[in-house]
């Protein structure tokens, strides 16, 4: 089956840089997700890695390497807004399986 | 706004009853899923279905039921509820062939006395 682990939470400072890891385990790896949830509300996609690296997007970058089933979400500049819960979510084990990660909770203090 | 509509937003009933949750997923969309989250919990995935059939399952219960239906809205059936089925119950769609992101619907909070 799959699994994935990820810290249950994380604090950071206002402006810091933050990274939360990701390991997995899966058969038939076909790429990696992140996703932002806010209390109360529904998750969001952040990004996708299939390949090996760095993938960016604005503040948010997410990192995979493959070879070490392990992947991360980095987040700089870090707004109050940015705390949420953050899940990895791993497509293996059939092409169209998706499982999730438990979340990460970042808090994000003054 | 993803474009994902979950009705009903909240849901109270008791226990022993059914209950449908309904989704309707973006515009073009093929693929349906169905998550239970309960309260400090990760997404547990439930069901997956595909252009009306039946794609993935996940820890879904014997209780529990789902189907997509030609004009792709897909409907949870859960029955014999339970005070631990209070959860939120998410519907996330996705493009034909494409799983790396996913859609998902405001959820629906469904709580058993």
């Amino acid at each position: 089956g799959q699994s994935l682990e990820q810290p249950s939470e994380v604090t950071a400072v206002e402006g810091a840089i933050v990274q939360i890891n990701c390991t997995y385990q899966t058969s038939g790896f076909y790429g990696l997700s992140w996703y932002q949830q806010h209390d109360g509300g529904a998750p969001t996609f952040l990004s996708y890695n299939a390949l090996d690296g760095l993938e960016e997007t604005g503040r948010f970058s997410s990192f995979l390497s493959r070879s070490d089933s392990y992947g991360y979400l980095l987040l700089q500049e870090l707004q109050m807004k940015d705390s949420a819960s953050y899940f990895c979510a791993v497509r293996g084990g059939g092409y169209q399986k998706v499982t999730f990660g438990t979340g990460t909770k970042l808090q994000v203090i003054p | 706004d993803s474009g994902v509509t979950q009705t009903p937003k909240h849901l109270i009933t008791a226990t022993g009853q059914r209950v449908t949750l309904r989704c309707s997923p973006r515009s073009g969309d093929l693929s349906v899923y169905w998550y239970q989250q309960s309260l400090d919990q990760g997404l547990q995935f439930l069901i997956q279905y595909y252009n009306g059939e039946e794609r993935a399952k996940g820890n879904i219960l014997e209780r529990f039921s789902a189907q997509q239906f030609p004009d792709l809205h897909s409907e949870l059936n859960l029955s014999s509820l339970e005070l631990g089925d209070s959860a939120l119950y998410f519907c996330a769609s996705s493009p034909a062939g494409a799983t790396n992101e996913q859609f998902f619907g405001p959820g629906t909070r469904l709580t058993v006395l």
